[in-house]
């Protein structure tokens, strides 16, 4: 079992409505969470940065949420647009004394049509 | 524009065949990395660099070797002896460095196939 899920594994939405990514990880002790947007055949593109300390984060339409408790992450998008088609991968940091591990969720891809 | 300038975009492997993909950065970038992208699957790392002269082994090192001769390059081969090496590779780097922390940019990767 992946220690960072994400759901849904893919989603259609129509132009212009919002949706929600869920990214639930199980890995700790918690150092940071990124959300990076990946398109299709190029590199992934990082969104937003979130430390234990913050729990919401934007970058212009996409809105990221952290509950540490929980260890569930959130990207919302909002008015969607055609370019916003991508898979959109959560990353979780986990750094405790000299250990680090970075941990990639398998993503998110959505497809938003006219 | 700074980034990371990955080459070529396709490559393909004969049975046998050493390939090597290159990554260039002009981010003045102390960190760099080597990542396998495979359908459903999450990133994985191959090698992953601090430091010119210096790498480290990630989770997926058989059957790929890496040098750091440079700050700019790290050039990524894959051997006969990884049986396996269809799959989209990503260059990164990060301005961090103290292990494997999170990449800040990405190349937009090379995509290996076997003949």
């Amino acid at each position: 079992k992946n220690q960072v899920e994400q759901s849904p594994q893919s989603l259609i939405i129509l132009e212009g409505k919002n949706c929600t990514l869920q990214c639930n990880y199980t890995v700790s002790p918690f150092s940071n969470l990124r959300w990076y947007k990946q398109d299709t055949g190029r590199g992934p593109v990082s969104l937003t940065i979130m430390t234990f300390s913050e729990n919401t984060k934007s970058n212009g339409r996409y809105t990221a949420t952290l509950d540490a408790d929980t260890k569930q992450s959130s990207l919302h998008i909002t008015a969607s647009q055609l370019s916003d088609s991508a898979s959109y991968i959560c990353v979780v940091r986990v750094h405790s004394g000299g250990y680090q591990k970075v941990t990639f969720g398998t993503g998110t891809k959505l497809q938003v049509i006219p | 524009d700074g980034g990371i300038t990955q080459s070529p975009k396709y490559l393909f492997r004969k049975e046998g065949q050493n390939v090597t993909l290159s990554c260039e950065q002009n981010l003045n970038h102390d960190a760099m990395y080597w990542y396998r992208q495979d359908p459903g699957q999450g990133l994985r790392l191959i090698y992953y660099s601090q430091i010119v002269n210096d790498f480290q082994k990630g989770d997926i090192a058989e059957g790929y070797s890496v040098s750091r001769e440079k700050k700019e390059s790290f050039p990524l081969t894959v051997t006969s002896a990884q049986k396996n090496p269809t799959a989209f590779y990503l260059c990164a780097s990060s301005s961090e460095t103290g292990g494997t922390v999170q990449p800040q940019h990405f190349g937009d990767g090379t995509r290996l196939s076997i003949l």
